[in-house]
């Protein structure tokens, strides 16, 4: 079975230093996603970043890029010049293809992100 | 702005007493899904469906169903709540062989 291991509880960040949350992950399948998602006080969980496993380089959105180690099974999260706004609790998530053609997300349980002023 | 909604945000009910959750969606994705998440844990999921075909979570107790009257409609049926199942509920929904999930706020259920 897949896990999602995130082994930071809570982190804190001064307002525009650099930030990285951990993310490990255990599969036996060769083809996945990978993602963070952020779900700030008003619980929304909205897409930051997602990373195709077949892919070796590491995606980047503005800010937030990941660093994808694919033998570790490891997928970090960056986030350059932390605002304020980017106070949330933030989930890795893993991703495969079920037979129905759907999908099946696999949360780990979480980093709360506060950013200081 | 098209978006997965869902009421009511906040839900008390008693131990044992029905309740319903419900979720709807403007963005007319073929796949509805219902998470569980509880405090300090990871949104488990509960059962999702694809446009009518239901799939359950091998590990979802029997007191959680789910009903898809539309596209547009997914409601979470409990039907006898116990203290443990006090959780925030997500509905998300994707479109079938997109791999992002759109999320709605989430009902935040208490059991008294």
């Amino acid at each position: 079975a897949q896990t999602v291991t995130q082994s930071q509880p809570e982190m804190s960040v001064q307002e525009a230093e650099t930030v990285t949350l951990s993310c490990t992950y255990d599969t036996s399948e060769s083809n996945y996603y990978l993602f963070w998602y952020k779900q700030p006080p008003s619980r929304q969980m909205i897409l930051v970043i997602r990373q195709e496993a077949y892919k070796q380089q590491n995606a980047t959105e503005n800010r937030f890029s990941v660093n994808f180690q694919k033998a570790a099974k490891s997928f970090s999260l960056k986030i350059s010049d932390s605002q304020l706004g980017d106070t949330a609790m933030y989930f890795c998530a893993f991703m495969k293809l079920l037979t129905s053609g759907t999908y099946k997300y696999i949360f780990g349980t979480g980093t709360r992100l506060k950013v200081l002023a | 702005d098209a978006m997965v909604i869902q009421n009511p945000r906040y839900q008390v009910t008693q131990f044992g007493k029905p309740v319903t959750l419900s979720c709807s969606q403007t963005l007319n994705h073929n796949v509805m899904y219902w998470y569980q998440q509880k405090s300090s844990q990871a949104p488990k999921l509960l059962f999702h469906y694809y446009d009518k075909d239901f799939n359950n979570e091998a590990d979802t107790p029997d007191n959680f169903q789910s009903r898809r009257p539309n596209t547009s409609f997914c409601f979470l049926d409990i039907r006898s709540p116990g203290l443990g199942d006090a959780a925030m509920y997500l509905c998300a929904t994707s479109e079938v062989g997109s791999e992002k999930l759109f999320f709605g706020s989430g009902t935040q259920l208490s059991v008294l």
